[in-house]
């Protein structure tokens, strides 16, 4: 399974404040996901992206794909203490069904 | 997408000692993953179940520790056998993984099993 480098591994800020996760490949994928997982819960799937170049936006979250397709960003415009959690990144090659996960990047937003 | 509801959601047992985490979903499904992960960190894949077939198990991981049943599309189980506090950890299921041209409709995961090993 390819290698999947998601940075910063920790983000605390002020409600109201802007932050950036990044996800990084040296390996193409054929599609990109993003999950948050909550503590006591498993993750929950907020997007995929298949397409190079693509963005996607979720409410204040905007999600892109890079045109090479071997990385990723997600984009948290305003953040609200409901956006604390682990966000993970997860990739995937044409032709396998396995998820290759970053190494999470753990959120807090302080009210 | 799938509803998954996984128990336990945690224990406590005694080194040496085997749990069986269970798995049900509410829609068939060809594959199951099973996956460990540390608090705040990543997944690890441990084993993929196929009904009607032996697990695949990823590199580090092997049937005698964590042997996996599959007897139907909804349901499946792992069990972590002969427990050390190494195997403490949280135990996910998953399922999903449906693609399209130009869509990939992302994986489901159970709520998790927190198991401490004592």
């Amino acid at each position: 399974t390819q290698l999947l480098e998601q940075s910063p591994q920790f983000l605390s800020i002020q409600e109201g404040e802007n932050l950036t996760v990044y996800c990084n490949s040296s390996s193409v994928f054929s599609s990109l996901q993003w999950y948050r997982q909550e503590p006591g819960e498993g993750p929950v799937l907020l997007v995929t992206v298949v397409t190079g170049g693509e963005v996607k936006k979720l409410k204040r979250l905007t999600f892109q794909f890079g045109d090479a397709r071997k990385d990723s960003s997600l984009h948290i415009t305003a953040a609200q203490p409901g956006d604390t959690g682990l966000y993970l990144c997860a990739g995937r090659s044409s032709n396998d069904y396995k998820l290759s996960f970053g190494a999470g990047t753990t959120v807090t937003v302080r009210a | 997408s799938a509803v998954i509801s996984q128990k336990p959601s945690r224990d406590i047992c005694q080194r040496g000692t085997s749990l069986t985490i269970q798995c049900q979903v509410d829609s068939q499904v060809t594959m199951m993953f099973w996956y460990r992960q540390q608090p705040g960190q990543s997944l690890t894949l441990i084993a993929t179940a196929n009904q009607g077939s032996e697990a695949t198990y990823e590199s580090g991981f092997v049937i005698d520790k964590f042997p996996i049943s599959r007897p139907n599309l909804t349901f499946s189980t792992l069990t972590v056998s002969n427990m050390s506090p190494e195997d403490s950890s949280i135990y996910l299921c998953s399922v999903g993984g449906g693609t399209g041209p130009t869509v990939d409709y992302g994986y489901t995961f159970g709520s998790g099993t927190r198991l401490t090993v004592v």
